[in-house]
């Protein structure tokens, strides 16, 4: 059964910084693209990026809404999908989702920007 | 960036009517390799979108025969006949075409 298990949400001052991960099990991690995607509360999910497979070296694709403040990477030996996320603002509050393809979801975590 | 726009439900909708739910990208989705790209969620309350359709008109594993979807390049709809009470959420579509992949502002269906 494929899982996707995200943690290390909460609450950071604007201007901070948090990693959020991805705990993924059920599935050959490295055959397949993962993506982080967002939701602001009460609007529609927002796409933040990519990282892709093996086959396609890893590579990664930014939504320009974060590119250049968010980082995505992935540990291949723990079956764990990160997300950097520095220089937070205020907007950045949101459920943060892990996603394998678009198939499987986890069930989020939140992130709130407040000081 | 594609823009994905969708049209509102006449809400409430009876139980065990149909309903269609409309999407229009600014973009065409209909690749050279002849599938359009593009994914129907529904996101019931609290929880995480759930993947209904994709490649437009293709039912995700465990989906019920009540939804369907079918479009052109850029016109697309979401049906669902015989409307249940686990019907009930918000409905999104979304292009993976072109990146950053996009979402529709979602579509709302409440039961009467």
């Amino acid at each position: 059964e494929v899982k996707l298990l995200e943690s290390g949400g909460g609450l950071v001052q604007p201007g901070g910084s948090l990693r959020l991960s991805c705990a993924a099990s059920g599935f050959t991690f490295t055959d397949f693209y993962m993506s982080w995607i967002r939701q602001p509360p009460g609007k529609a999910p927002e796409w933040l990026g990519v990282i892709r497979n093996k086959a396609n070296g890893y590579t990664t694709e930014y939504n320009p809404s974060v590119k250049g403040r968010f980082t995505i990477s992935r540990d291949n030996t723990q079956n764990i999908l990160y997300l950097q996320m520095n220089t937070l603002r205020a907007e950045d509050t949101a459920i943060y989702y892990c996603a394998r393809d678009a198939h499987y979801w986890g069930q989020g975590v939140m992130v709130t920007v407040s000081s | 960036d594609i823009v994905m726009t969708q049209g509102a439900l006449p809400n409430p909708v009876p139980s065990g009517e149909s309903a269609s739910i409309t999407c229009q990208s600014s973009k065409s989705l209909l690749h050279s390799n002849g599938k359009t790209y593009l994914n129907w969620y529904l996101q019931r309350p609290g929880q995480s979108p759930q993947l209904l359709i994709y490649w437009m008109s293709t039912r995700a594993s465990g989906v019920s025969d009540r939804f369907s979807g079918s479009g052109s390049g850029t016109d697309f709809t979401l049906k669902i006949s015989s409307v249940e009470a686990e019907d009930v959420g918000v409905y999104y579509c979304q292009q993976f075409l072109e990146y950053p992949r996009t979402f529709g502002g979602g579509t709302k269906l409440e039961l009467k």
